[in-house]
């Protein structure tokens, strides 16, 4: 199985200052069709997840674009430019290249 | 708007069976992967299985193959998952999800799952 590896797994911020989150992954994401499926999710507190990003760069509806994606190969970041209250929470990348699918171990995002 | 509704955990024995259902609603439900996706209480995310728009073709993590099925109906926007043969380590949040682009884009609220005697 391809194992995504996060890091740090703990990110104290100061409140409107910018954070970024590292993820690689064990082999190459690219699949045959040129894409690469790298995902990014965002859990709140006591709700469930919420899917971010998708092929590595790629915002969701309704995602605020202090949020943004990049990275290739093996080598993934996500970066918010400025932090805000509502940011807190648990992050995890997720791979859909290869069966199985495969998540990060997650990376707790708090206010210091 | 979308809406994905998990029913059906509660409280089991260990080597009992449940079967957890969602019903989809906002979307061309026959149009789409659908997966599960569980949580252990306190722990990361794990995916558990995926089936095909038909039904055609179904996926499982290693861990759950020979004791989870996942079907659909779609007739009736529905997806499943029958549990059998439960462990402790099968205790978790279930949510289902929507499957596209190689990941989860729409989940619901969760169903917790408990394996305990």
């Amino acid at each position: 199985d391809v194992v995504m590896t996060q890091s740090p797994l703990s990110l104290p911020v100061t409140l409107g200052q910018p954070a970024s989150i590292s993820c690689r992954s064990s082999q190459s994401l690219v699949y045959s069709d040129g894409n690469t499926y790298l995902n990014w999710f965002q859990q709140r507190p006591g709700q469930s997840p919420r899917r971010l990003i998708y092929k590595v760069s790629n915002r969701e509806s309704g995602v605020p674009d202090r949020f943004s994606g990049s990275g290739s190969g093996t080598d993934f970041t996500l970066k918010i430019s400025r932090v805000e209250a509502e940011d807190v929470g648990v992050y995890y990348c997720m791979q859909g290249t290869y069966w199985p699918p495969t998540f990060g171990q997650g990376t707790k995002l708090e206010i210091k | 708007e979308v809406q994905l509704v998990e029913s059906g955990g509660g409280l089991v024995q260990p080597g009992g069976s449940l079967r957890l259902s969602c019903a989809a609603s906002g979307f061309t439900f026959s149009n789409y992967w659908m997966s599960w996706v569980r949580q252990a209480p306190g722990k990361g995310l794990e995916w558990v299985a995926n089936i095909k728009e038909d039904g055609s073709e179904k996926y499982y993590v290693d861990s759950v193959k020979g004791r989870f099925t996942i079907s659909r109906d779609n007739a009736n926007n529905s997806l499943y998952l029958q549990m059998n043969t439960l462990r402790a380590e099968d205790t978790a949040v279930y949510y289902c999800t929507t499957y596209t682009a190689g990941g989860f884009d729409h989940w619901g609220q969760g169903t917790l799952v408990t394996v305990s005697s």
